[in-house]
């Protein structure tokens, strides 16, 4: 049962572009939502998070959108830049015991010069 | 301050030998996550370990895997008899766990490929 779902494998997007990455969960119970960014051969990366109780975070060209109600987050890069260029996994928590990380399967995201 | 460590990055194995993968903890940090990879898939969880406890192996299977994370060393997942569905790529995260109450960052090492032939 796959409670973290990124339907969109790959994202194209032109440099200077907004890149939108979305994701959805199934599980109310998650309280904490992540996303990482990953390069070939390299361990996973954390970019930005965002608890349940808001419903906005931004760090810089990055921000993070939560619907709880729609079970939907979505990762806003602007502008996007050549350097994005890599794989972004969605991942969801409960802050409350192991805190172990369900991701979802990842989308590829190339920004095209 | 050193990062993560997993060693080694790449590892082949024949049918039924057994893998052994190691994983190093930034500096300070008591908790240790294990995570597998399978192709085209996102991250899984498998097991989460304190020094010289196991918290959490609900995503280990039954056979053949083990883990463990002594008082001294790194913390060691081993696979007993690989079979070809073991490759994979295996992830270790460690973290702090400062406060139960609130998110603890989890930072990952940069995985061991596992080649079963």
């Amino acid at each position: 049962d796959q409670q973290v779902k990124q339907n969109s494998p790959s994202l194209s997007v032109q440099e200077g572009r907004i890149s939108i990455l979305n994701c959805d969960y199934t599980n109310s119970m998650f309280d904490y939502f992540l996303w990482y960014k990953k390069y070939p051969a390299e361990g996973p990366t954390f970019l930005i998070s965002i608890s349940s109780i808001k419903d906005k975070n931004e760090d810089g060209r990055f921000t993070v959108f939560l619907n709880k109600s729609a079970k939907h987050l979505s990762l806003h890069i602007v502008p996007s830049q050549p350097g994005d260029s890599a794989v972004y996994f969605c991942a969801a928590d409960i802050i409350q015991g192991a805190q172990k990380l369900v991701f979802g399967q990842g989308t590829r995201l190339t920004i095209n010069p | 301050n050193a990062g993560v460590m997993q060693n080694p990055r790449h590892l082949v194995r024949r049918r039924g030998q057994e893998a052994r993968l190691r994983c190093s903890p930034m500096k300070g940090h008591s908790h240790v996550y294990w995570y597998r990879q399978l192709p085209e898939e996102g991250l899984k969880f498998m097991v989460y370990l304190q020094k010289e406890n196991i918290i959490d192996e609900s995503g280990m299977p039954k056979e053949r895997f083990s883990a463990e994370f002594p008082k001294e060393g790194p913390s060691i997942l081993r696979i007993q008899q690989v079979v070809r569905g073991d490759s994979a790529a295996y992830f270790c995260a460690s973290s702090p766990r400062l406060a139960e109450s609130s998110y603890n960052e989890q930072f990952f090492g940069p995985g061991t490929r596992l080649t079963v032939l």
